[in-house]
């Protein structure tokens, strides 16, 4: 069975970075085709994906927050750790460590990326605050 | 990054209607699309991959077409359990911005 697990504060300051830390188990993140990604979702509002790191330890980022995150994995801990640095109430949301699948890496506009079919296992999410 | 553009936004329909959202890239993605439902306070779940394949355990009622740009999630028959939201998601990450499906 695959879980996912989000760990970090539930409150921080504006300016503050933020680490969250996805603990899993049920695969393993060097398997050939298994990615972690992050995701988060304001109240009410819609799905924002974040970062992903797939199985050869390459990184992909949201072109807008790009400046402000940095995704890494520890395999032999089955954890993989987001950070987000320069907090802002705009970046009150519930935070979702997920498991997506790959077939292979597909060229796509000239850059190689995995070929994503989809986030098949959702942690439960962690709910972070960014209040003074 | 990509853009998803979803229609509609709201989507009133009674148990029964065929009902079909649209999904709309600002650049081809072939067939590297993803369709999710996501019910209030809950994690969303995976109907669609790849365009148009079902994901194990997904009702044969829904599912989706298209290549390129252009994508659309189809229900059938709506039934009571599927008034929820719906997106979509593109292979570099980027979801749409949601469809809310409704009681008529």
């Amino acid at each position: 069975q695959v879980t996912l697990r989000e760990s970090g504060p539930a409150l921080v300051k504006p300016t503050q970075t933020l680490t969250l830390t996805c603990t899993f188990s049920g695969f393993s993140l060097s398997t050939s085709g298994m990615c972690v990604s992050w995701i988060r979702q304001p109240p009410g509002k819609a799905l924002e994906w974040l970062a992903l790191i797939d199985w050869d330890d390459h990184k992909y980022y949201t072109t807008s927050l790009k400046t402000r995150l940095t995704i890494s994995k520890d395999t032999s801990k089955n954890q993989v750790v987001l950070r987000m640095t320069n907090m802002d109430p705009a970046d009150t949301a519930s935070y979702y460590c997920t498991r997506i699948r790959a077939q292979g890496m597909v060229t796509f506009g000239g850059v190689i990326v995995p070929g994503l079919l989809g986030v098949d296992v959702w942690g439960q999410g962690t709910t972070v605050t960014v209040s003074s | 990054d990509i853009q998803m553009t979803q229609s509609p936004s709201t989507l009133s329909a009674s148990v029964g209607d065929r009902v079909t959202i649209t999904c709309r890239a600002s650049q081809t993605i072939g067939n590297w699309l993803a369709w999710y439902q996501q019910k209030p306070g809950k994690v969303p779940n995976l109907l669609i991959y790849k365009a148009s394949s079902l994901e194990s355990g997904v009702p044969s009622r829904f599912s989706g077409s298209g290549f390129g740009t252009e994508f659309t999630l189809t229900i059938s028959s709506l039934q009571p359990d599927d008034f929820a939201t719906y997106y979509c998601q593109q292979l570099q990450g980027t979801f749409g911005q949601g469809t809310k499906v409704e009681i008529k």
